[in-house]
């Protein structure tokens, strides 16, 4: 079956710029993850939703990055006003349900540059 | 913050010797993951081992746990050219680790 799918592959933006990144889990997921990670760095955590719900968003910088996943399924990373600090590989993951008792399943990961 | 911390940063082989890599942890878990990242490529699970058990098998990955140490270690046996990747740990919170840089020569 179809693994997790991240678009775009590639972001390039103007700092000040918005920026949406979309997720596709695996269909009949209910945990989803976003992780950004830069070079040589591991994932850096930011927020993941059980079904429609931001059940952990203790990760996200601050309030320039908002997430949703309005039917459970696709999640959108939203980014405002970007600054070039911002610029990373953010990555998706899903697994049945949240918890580390479940194997979580990446996608390739959007890398966004901020210029 | 990062909740599994892995050492060492960096570790090179020769091909057809064992790795080990570890992984500490602040606070008690329930379960604990390791998955490995080629370069360029996503991230892939290999192994999850729960709090109520102290080794476990997959192929040539061996993963113990050590509740009393807070600790965990992944070992590759024969390793291979194509087990050249960073390996990360991760615990209840899905936090990750810096990881560890594996390089084997062929």
């Amino acid at each position: 079956g179809a693994g997790v799918s991240q678009t775009p592959s590639n972001k390039v933006t103007e700092k000040g710029k918005y920026v949406e990144l979309r997720c596709d889990p695996i269909s009949g997921h209910t945990a989803l993850y976003w992780y950004r990670q830069s070079l040589g760095q591991g994932p850096e955590f930011l927020i993941y939703f059980q079904g429609t719900g931001a059940a952990d968003d203790s990760g996200l910088p601050n309030d320039r990055f908002f997430a949703v996943r309005p039917e459970g399924s696709v999640s959108t990373l939203k980014i405002q006003r970007t600054e070039r600090g911002d610029s990373a590989v953010y990555l998706c993951a899903s697994s049945l349900e949240s918890g580390t008792a479940y194997e979580q399943y990446f996608g390739p990961g959007t890398r966004l540059t901020v210029t | 913050s990062q909740q599994g911390e892995e050492d060492p940063q960096a570790l090179s082989i020769q091909e057809g010797e064992n790795a080990t890599m570890n992984c500490s942890y602040k606070t008690s878990i329930n379960n604990l993951q390791w998955y490995r990242q080629n370069s360029g490529r996503g991230l892939v699970h290999l192994i999850l081992i729960r709090s109520n058990e102290r080794e476990k098998h997959s192929g040539r990955l061996r993963v113990t746990l050590d509740t009393s140490k807070k600790s965990s270690s992944l070992l590759i046996t024969a390793s291979r050219a194509a087990d050249t990747a960073s390996y990360f740990c991760a615990k209840d919170d899905m936090r990750f680790g810096a990881g560890t840089r594996l390089t084997v020569k062929p």
